[in-house]
């Protein structure tokens, strides 16, 4: 069975702050997805990761696939309230099994004004 | 963009009764969805992957005849929660693949907040 380990699982900041989530696995993705949920509504897809040691920018966040695409990061450059919510990493094992991720435990983001 | 649309959004049900959950891929055809279940302010748990045309895939530890998934259509998909126990009370999502290829993301539905009375 393939884990993926989420960190933190809380964390609460001022605005204006930066921060980053983990997420590692002793298993290698063929790809691994970072989402971002609201309360009441479900997941949306951030962004997709698919070679090792790629980097991706979206605004003020910054992730990256880890060399050997077992560990991934998601940075939050200067945070602000609007970025508060569930963050989960997802990871893709590939071959036939394509669409059932493993999720991580998912970092509960809370960014104050 | 692909669109998962799922309804209810919510609804109360008393103990002993049976609630559905309908999962529709609004703009795309899906031979699989997926249905997961969530507690408050942790991450998703995939219940099962539904399967059209044929029988879905249960993950370890979760009750079949409780929970009935029927995927009869390439575009929906629905979970029934049998005799309904406060328990069972959660936030029940669902998800289709846009695509094929392990690149391919995830969309899902909006949720449904069940509470069991």
């Amino acid at each position: 069975t393939q884990l993926l380990e989420q960190s933190p699982q809380f964390l609460s900041i001022q605005e204006g702050e930066n921060l980053t989530v983990y997420c590692n696995s002793s298993s290698v993705f063929s790809s691994l997805q970072w989402y971002r949920q609201e309360p009441g509504e479900g997941p949306v897809l951030l962004v997709t990761v698919v070679t090792g040691g790629e980097v991706k920018k979206l605004k003020r966040l910054t992730f990256q696939f880890g060399d050997a695409r077992k560990d991934s990061s998601l940075h939050i450059t200067a945070a602000q309230p609007g970025d508060t919510g569930l963050y989960l990493c997802a990871g893709n094992a590939g071959g036939t099994s394509y669409g059932k991720l493993t999720f991580g435990q998912g970092t509960i983001l809370t960014v104050h004004p | 963009g692909a669109v998962v649309s799922q309804h209810p959004s919510w609804v109360i049900c008393k103990s002993g009764t049976s609630v559905k959950i309908e999962c529709r891929s609004l703009d795309f055809q899906a031979t699989t969805m997926f249905w997961y279940r969530q507690f408050p302010k942790q991450s998703l748990m995939l219940m099962a992957t539904s399967n059209e045309g044929s029988k879905a895939t249960y993950e370890q530890g979760v009750e079949k005849d409780k929970f009935l998934i029927n995927h009869a259509s390439l575009t929906l998909s629905t979970l029934t929660v049998t005799s309904a126990h406060p328990e069972d009370s959660s936030f029940y999502i669902c998800s289709a693949p846009g695509g094929r290829g392990s690149t391919s993301p995830l969309h899902f539905g909006n949720g449904t907040r069940l509470t069991v009375t």
